[in-house]
């Protein structure tokens, strides 16, 4: 298995809503990556994990909280965003700090 | 920290040339320079990477070349075909702790 799945691939949700967005790889890859893309603009690191701990926060709100509960999985709570929130979520692995393999996202709008 | 630019934004070749796109990074620390091919609704792909230790490499038609001197690095792809048309970002950054992208270049191949 080759892959990082993300899930849901689409989601909708209102401003005072909780949700969260679900990673999975089986790549036995011990470092986990959240990212942010607005539209026709490159991706923004938001945290990393590293042997499940967390390792880089990139200043990010406390209204997403991320939470890696084993090797494979990564979550990214999210509660009360805002409507500039709305963008496409990737989650990404790797080895050992290179060679990221990128999921295909969640594409998230707050209304 | 780490700044990225690339040029240019957006390039457009006929089948079967050449397009070059070209980074610069501001970090001397940096020592890995990946790319990466996003297409629409899907996350970035990693095509190709260089390591500081390595001038150039190639894969097929891919190659990337680096210049540690003036912290330059480029991505060449030949005999260009309609399924390379995409948005390709370029990074660069530390195996150690993140990368940086740059704005990204958005290649379409003309028929």
């Amino acid at each position: 298995d080759t892959e990082v799945t993300q899930t849901p691939k689409h989601l909708v949700m209102g401003m005072t809503n909780k949700k969260s967005l679900k990673c999975e790889q089986h790549m036995g890859h011990r470092a986990m990556y959240w990212y942010k893309q607005k539209a026709k603009k490159p991706p923004e690191l938001m945290f990393v994990y590293s042997y499940e701990k967390l390792s880089i926060n990139e200043s990010v709100p406390s209204r997403f909280s991320p939470e890696c509960p084993n090797s494979s999985l990564l979550n990214l709570h999210l509660h009360a965003l805002q409507p500039e929130d709305s963008a496409l979520y990737l989650c990404a692995s790797s080895p050992s700090g290179d060679g990221y393999t990128f999921g295909s996202g969640t594409r998230l709008t707050v209304v | 920290g780490e700044n990225v630019e690339q040029h240019p934004s957006t390039l457009s070749v006929q089948e079967g040339d050449s397009a070059v796109i070209k980074c610069t990074y501001s970090d001397s620390a940096s020592n890995y320079f990946p790319w990466y091919k996003q297409e629409l609704g899907k996350g970035p792909q990693l095509i190709i990477d260089i390591r500081s230790n390595v001038g150039e490499k190639k894969d097929q038609r891919i190659a990337v070349t680096l210049n540690k001197t003036a912290k330059h690095f480029s991505l060449h792809i030949t005999e260009t075909q309609p399924e390379d048309s995409a948005v390709y970002f370029c990074a660069a950054g530390s195996s150690a702790s993140k990368i940086i992208f740059g704005s990204g270049t958005r290649l379409s191949i003309r028929p």
